[in-house]
């Protein structure tokens, strides 16, 4: 499936980096979306993107800042990470159906280890 | 706050067995939507449930949708190794853009 793409698909990094996960959705879809998924965890929202606006912040620390230059693209900047970031970051877009509904489609994710 | 729970966390089976997992929701759904995540993959949706009542099948895979609209369930007849993975059920969020993933089930099938 490439109707969502994220890169780069593996990151290692040291608490005192910055660097920025990237998401790419080639669907036409209207809302993207930045999920944290840890091992022990379900899915967590972590931001909604609407038209480009953000209509959703799941109490996300300020360490994550996400942006969303269009309606197909959207970055999630990293900085000042700690160990306990450490997780699969899934991105998804999605677009209202014809029964109102909000079918996800996620892409590949990057597997984040903050060292 | 609005949430999901899904049972069983895991479930081990022979190959052959069936299986079901079990999502309940605290709030009334307007619909239910059911994915896939194989290991190591993504989140990869599956079906979508709007009716109260509603039953819908994909081969072996039967899905339903409870009267009330805030359980489902997923059954697999006659599992095979390809079924093995985490299957999560979800709804949406009340007044929100967002859409709430239940706590998943892991499958693993024995050969």
């Amino acid at each position: 499936e490439t109707g969502v793409t994220q890169t780069p698909r593996h990151l290692v990094m040291g608490m005192t980096n910055k660097k920025s996960l990237k998401c790419e959705q080639h669907l036409g879809h209207n809302a993207m979306y930045w999920y944290k998924q840890s091992a022990k965890k379900p899915l967590e929202l972590m931001f909604v993107y609407n038209f480009k606006e953000q209509t959703e912040n799941n109490s996300v620390p300020s360490r994550f800042s996400p942006e969303c230059p269009n309606s197909s693209h959207l970055f999630l900047h990293l900085h000042t990470l700690q160990p306990e970031d450490s997780a699969l970051y899934l991105c998804a877009s999605s677009q209202e159906n014809l029964a109102g509904a909000l079918v996800q489609f996620f892409g590949p994710g990057t597997r984040l280890t903050v060292l | 706050g609005q949430q999901v729970m899904q049972i069983p966390q895991y479930q081990h089976v022979q190959e052959g067995e069936d299986f079901t997992t079990y999502c309940n929701s605290s709030t009334t759904l307007s619909n239910i939507q059911w994915y896939k995540q194989r290991p190591g993959g993504h989140p990869v949706f599956l079906i979508q449930l709007v009716k109260s009542g509603e039953v819908k099948k994909q081969k072996r895979l039967t899905f339903q949708f409870g009267e009330a609209k805030k359980n489902s369930s997923l059954h697999i007849t006659a599992t095979q190794t390809t079924d093995v993975g985490t299957y999560f059920c979800a709804g949406p969020g009340v007044n929100t853009d967002k859409l709430i993933f239940g706590t998943g089930t892991r499958l693993q099938v024995f050969p």
